[in-house]
């Protein structure tokens, strides 16, 4: 299957600094990445949209100020956690899928572990 | 709404067989998968199904039955490393995933 890879796995970070996670698809291009947050014992909660080379689209209860999304080329799109606090801290995962092919199965990345102190 | 319903923990015994259930209401329908995630990992492509019916895939088989709004993931010989979450998506009429709150299986020696 195709190979998505999230960098960095885990980062621990002080309470107002910000965070870049990359997420970058590496044998196919990725028309469409998503970026996920969960939290222990629950399931991924959709954070945001992104298609390359336009404005991520951010699901409702998201701040765009603060999660940060960039979706630069096909193959690389970033999440940036600005002015991190500790209850920012989660597990944070990509995805990306090549909808431009039709129905494809969504490839993750091996997600971010995020702890804010 | 969007709605998807999984039992949220579910207890089998290594060798045997588990079902595990999904019902779903969404804003259309473009297939349903099945993705399985070990605790701080990312989830794992299983299956997808989009036409009623059996998919087989080894160990692992899905159903899909469009009409009920139904799906099943069923696990045979059940090995300890299969204890994980199962997660049940489905794809509605923007091709947006709409995720289920997954199933974590507890494999029993």
């Amino acid at each position: 299957g195709a190979v998505v890879s999230q960098h960095p796995s885990w980062v621990i970070c002080k309470s107002g600094t910000s965070v870049k996670i990359e997420c970058r698809s590496l044998d196919f291009q990725a028309t469409t990445m998503f970026w996920y947050r969960q939290f222990p014992k629950q399931s991924l909660m959709l954070m945001a949209t992104s298609n390359e080379g336009s404005k991520a689209t951010y699901e409702q209860g998201v701040e765009k100020d603060k999660f940060l999304i960039n979706h630069a080329s096909l193959t690389l799109s970033t999440l940036t956690v600005t002015s991190a606090h500790p209850e920012d801290s989660s597990f944070y995962i990509c995805s990306a899928r090549d909808l431009d092919r039709g129905v494809t199965e969504a490839f993750f990345g091996q997600g971010t572990r995020l702890t804010v102190v | 709404g969007q709605n998807i319903d999984q039992p949220t923990e579910m207890t089998a015994t290594e060798g045997a067989i588990v079902q595990i259930n999904c019902t779903y209401q969404t804003s259309g329908f473009n297939g349903l998968f099945w993705y399985q995630q070990h605790a701080g990992e990312a989830p794992t492509f299983l299956s997808y199904n989009v036409l009623d019916g059996l998919e087989e895939k080894g160990r692992f088989s899905s159903f899909l039955s469009r009409s009920k709004g139904y799906s099943y993931l069923l696990l045979k010989e059940l090995q300890m490393k299969d204890s994980a979450s199962y997660l049940c998506a489905v794809q509605d009429s923007n091709y947006q995933l709409i995720w289920g709150a997954g199933t974590k299986l507890i494999i029993k020696p």
